[in-house]
């Protein structure tokens, strides 16, 4: 069975950095781009970043860009997010979810960053 | 970025009833367009995606359509567990933005 399990998530002060991690078991991981979304509070889901599955390029949503990064690797079946500069705003649950096709097949249940002083 | 407005934001229905979720796209996204179902605390599951292809192992009474800007999600005969929100995605361009959900409760 397709698993992501994240973690890394807890409270942080603005300004302070974090690093999430997802690890993937039961699929392929290698051949999926990942991918990282995040729901604050109340609200619905917005799409972060995603990296591709050889790990050759990354994208991000404006409201991430140049203050987080996204890597993976591949031999862990790992991805992780690096936040830096976090501001209140990034409070929410993150998941990382994997996307093989047309859509994202597999989600975490996801990691909850608060960041408050 | 790509808006995608969803309609209804909440949704009470009764067991049995038959429901339908819209979502409009700011432009064309070529049906790269995927439903997800989300309960609290759990891992969100996709639906449809293509606009209208059922992910393996959902149940048949949920249905998709649509195209250029506009898709439709569709449950034939709500069942007590498909009381969930449900998000719309386009897949055409990065971000890959959803809708702003749908609440589907208890009559």
């Amino acid at each position: 069975e397709a698993q992501l399990v994240e973690s890394g998530g807890g409270l942080v002060h603005p300004d302070g950095s974090l690093t999430l991690s997802c690890v993937a078991s039961g699929f392929n991981f290698e051949t999926y781009g990942m991918h990282w979304v995040r729901q604050a509070p109340g609200k619905g889901l917005e799409h972060l970043s995603g990296i591709s599955s050889p790990g050759t390029s990354a994208s991000y949503a404006d409201s991430v860009k140049g203050r987080f990064t996204i890597s993976r690797d591949n031999s862990k079946k790992m991805v992780y997010l690096h936040m830096a500069s976090l501001r209140t705003d990034d409070t929410g649950v993150y998941f990382c979810a994997a996307k093989y096709f047309r859509a994202f097949d597999y989600w975490g249940q996801g990691t909850l960053v608060t960041v408050s002083s | 970025d790509i808006q995608l407005t969803q309609s209804p934001s909440f949704l009470s229905a009764s067991v049995g009833d038959r429901v339908t979720i819209t979502c409009r796209a700011s432009q064309g996204v070529n049906k790269f367009f995927a439903w997800y179902q989300h309960k609290p605390g759990k891992a969100p599951k996709v639906l449809i995606y293509d606009a209208s292809t059922l992910q393996s192992g959902v149940p048949s009474r949920f249905s998709g359509s649509g195209s250029g800007a506009d898709y439709t999600l569709t449950i034939t005969s709500l069942q007590p567990e498909d009381f969930a929100t449900y998000y719309c995605q386009q897949l055409n361009t990065y971000p890959f933005t959803f809708g702003g959900g749908t609440k589907v409760e208890v009559k």
